[in-house]
């Protein structure tokens, strides 16, 4: 059973540029998570996804975006990048209409996307 | 902000019972306590979670005491590879629930 897999597993921009990072969720999980990991920090929550629509969102300015496609998988976008936005970026996955019950509620991270923005 | 307070640091020898405490005063009654660990530079690792019993997986036990506001995981024979940040986190059990991390306690288990 394949975990939280994220693409690419690290990565280099220069400022003003855009990103687009994926996420593949656990088996059988159809909520999609994203974070932000400043180093030294622990992850900050950026949005989540469900049912292909955004509908939870951190503190994040609008140049970060999502999407979420038919078969439960992510993107994370970000432009016109900016030196501080080098973080990991983290994906989590859960599956949703399980309260109460099992622990299908936990959330399980991948790997994360090393970004650096020189 | 993060609903829970840890320890900065600790440190653990080898082979010996790892305790890590967490205060969570202000824990709602739908809240579960859930840990995690972060080993440099990967993503976080579930460990375990409980709502107000203790309980056992193969990786760790979760004590939680009996008003709920503090708790406590432990690793039963630490060993170096379990050197990592442990967060602590209070949430409902919930998918729409985001986890909020706090700065964690960082564990080194000493040889």
């Amino acid at each position: 059973d394949a975990g939280v897999t994220q693409s690419p597993t690290h990565l280099i921009k220069t400022r003003g540029q855009q990103v687009t990072l994926r996420c593949s969720p656990k088996s059988g999980h159809d909520t999609v998570s994203w974070y932000q990991q400043a180093l030294g920090q622990g992850p900050q929550f950026i949005f989540q996804y469900y049912e292909e629509e955004e509908r939870q969102r951190g503190n994040f300015p609008d140049r970060f975006s999502g999407h979420q496609f038919p078969n439960y998988s992510s993107e994370l976008n970000v432009n016109a990048l900016l030196l501080g936005d080098s973080a990991l970026y983290l994906c989590a996955s859960s599956l949703e209409g399980r309260i109460g019950g099992g622990s299908g509620e936990t959330q399980y991270f991948g790997p994360g996307t090393r970004l650096l923005v020189l | 902000d993060a609903k829970t307070t840890q320890p900065p640091s600790m440190d653990c020898a080898e082979g010996r019972a790892a305790n890590l405490p967490c205060n969570h005063s202000t824990i709602s009654g739908n809240e579960y306590v859930y840990w995690y660990r972060q080993i440099h530079s990967q993503g976080p690792q579930y460990i375990i979670h409980g709502l107000k019993n203790n309980e056992t997986n193969e990786m760790a036990s979760l004590i939680i005491t009996e008003d709920r506001k503090s708790s406590t995981l432990i690793l039963p024979h630490a060993t170096l590879r379990d050197t990592a940040v442990y967060y602590c986190i209070v949430r409902a059990k919930t998918s729409y629930d985001k986890v909020i991390f706090g700065p964690g306690t960082s564990l080194s288990v000493i040889p």
